[in-house]
């Protein structure tokens, strides 16, 4: 089983609409979670980081779920900006060496 | 611009010759990332520098690979007797000083797309 697991895509939806994506992990030690953001040809950047009690910026909500080793992201009301592929990440306790995940692909449509 | 800088951005070479890559980093952070990327994938962690100390290397780094960071400022990649299959973006990343939540973050830079012939 990979560390980090994410349904490669593409999702495809139109503008407007709500989506969400989830990212299984593997290793119950790990302690940072984030989510970033990453255009076609271009580096990934940080979208969020996902803390325990779920977190919200804007149109974006990222939650956390350590029992079933998961975290998710939403994304309201998207945008055509919106099409990119987005990233998990994970990182154990005691390392600093995250984990990617191979990333969903988004595609939002006019 | 004070990101994370990385060179060549483009480089294309014949299977054998060895090649080098420079990453500038974000001048505050002590911790330094190399990765590979190919098409479909996230990045593969490769290295990790914390200051001029190579702390981990992955499995995937073969002795072909190499990297420095000798004053713990910028570092260099250099892969000899270039394959093929060594043809992928590499992408340099560094992250912050201190403990908490904004240590974690990692700033990536554009990447050196490496071509192998």
């Amino acid at each position: 089983r990979k560390e980090v697991e994410q349904d490669p895509g593409p999702f495809n939806v139109p503008e407007g609409a709500t989506v969400a994506f989830n990212c299984t992990y593997s290793n119950s030690a790990s302690q940072s979670f984030f989510w970033y953001r990453q255009d076609c040809r271009k580096e990934p950047k940080l979208l969020m980081s996902v803390y325990s009690s779920g977190n919200e910026d804007g149109r974006f909500t990222a939650q956390l779920n350590r029992a079933s080793q998961y975290i998710s992201l939403l994304i309201r009301d998207s945008k055509l900006s919106d099409s990119a592929t987005y990233l998990c990440v994970v990182r154990p306790g005691g390392s600093y060496i995250p984990t990617f995940g191979r990333g969903t692909s988004l595609i939002v449509h006019p | 611009d004070t990101g994370v800088s990385q060179n060549p951005r483009h480089k294309i070479t014949k299977r054998g010759q060895n090649v080098t890559f420079r990453c500038d980093p974000i001048s505050e952070h002590n911790r330094l990332y190399w990765y590979r990327q190919t098409l479909g994938q996230g990045p593969e962690f490769l290295t990790y520098f914390q200051n001029e100390a190579q702390l981990e290397k992955s499995r995937l780094l073969s002795d072909r690979f190499s990297a420095e960071r000798p004053k713990g400022s910028f570092s260099t990649l250099e892969i000899q007797r270039t394959e093929q299959g060594d043809s992928a973006m590499y992408l340099c990343a560094s992250s912050g000083t201190s403990g908490g939540a904004s240590a974690d973050t990692q700033y990536f830079g554009p990447g050196t797309r490496l071509t192998v012939l």
